[in-house]
């Protein structure tokens, strides 16, 4: 099955630095990689995601990159803010054979200080 | 805007007996996905479900678990006999489409089983 990880496990930067945050993962079949942001007792919420079709895609202060030879994605955050502080789930899902099955990374906690 | 309502927000168990764990997804979605997370690890996939059958499931997703969706609008997790490692946070989801797309996340439950 699929396999995801998430590197770095926590991560702490200064207010408007940036923040990237990586994962790879090892079925060739999947296609969709949203990113999640989670906040303390709330449940992921979706803030930008990618199709294997795509090599990048920006929202704002917010990009992520594929680069499907390598199966790996990665999140980037630029001019950090203290509410961007959360914890962020990179995630593949499969297509087919795996319809709606979603495998998550670990997660990275991002703490920004002002 | 839509959202996914999960009732109720906290559960407490007591081990060996049933739950149900309710969620009413977004009203025009056909997916529909339960998830896990025990505290500080990551989102697990449980289980998903389109036309009144499931769709797919994972390791986790034992003969203790069921799902159901009684009547067209909820959608429920039950678990039929509970064990101490069964408690986490359990997370309901809908999509429009099976994948390629984004799912919206409840807020969760929290199931304390003692």
């Amino acid at each position: 099955g699929e396999n995801v990880e998430q590197h770095p496990s926590t991560l702490s930067v200064q207010e408007g630095d940036s923040a990237v945050i990586k994962c790879t993962y090892s079925d060739s079949a999947s296609n969709y990689f949203p990113w999640y942001k989670q906040e303390l007792g709330k449940g992921p919420q979706l803030i930008i995601d990618i199709r294997s079709n795509v090599g990048e895609k920006k929202d704002q202060r917010i990009a992520v990159t594929l680069n499907k030879t390598a199966k790996h994605f990665s999140l980037h955050i630029t001019e950090t803010q203290p509410e961007d502080s959360a914890v962020y789930f990179c995630a593949a899902y499969g297509w087919d054979t795996n319809a709606g099955k979603s495998t998550f990374g670990d997660g990275t906690t991002l703490t920004v200080k002002p | 805007e839509p959202e996914v309502t999960q009732t109720p927000s906290h559960q407490v168990t007591q081990m060996g007996q049933e739950v149900i764990l309710r969620c009413v997804p977004i009203s025009n979605h056909l997916y529909f996905y339960w998830y896990r997370q025990i505290l500080g690890q990551k989102v697990e996939f449980l289980v998903s479900f389109y036309n009144n059958e499931i769709s797919e499931k994972s390791e986790i997703f034992d003969d203790q678990f069921s799902v159901e969706r009684p009547d067209g609008s909820n959608f429920t997790l039950k678990i039929r006999s509970t064990k101490l490692e069964d408690s986490a946070m359990y997370f309901c989801a809908s999509s429009g489409q099976i994948s390629n797309t984004e799912a919206f996340f409840g807020q969760g439950t929290r199931l304390t089983v003692v």
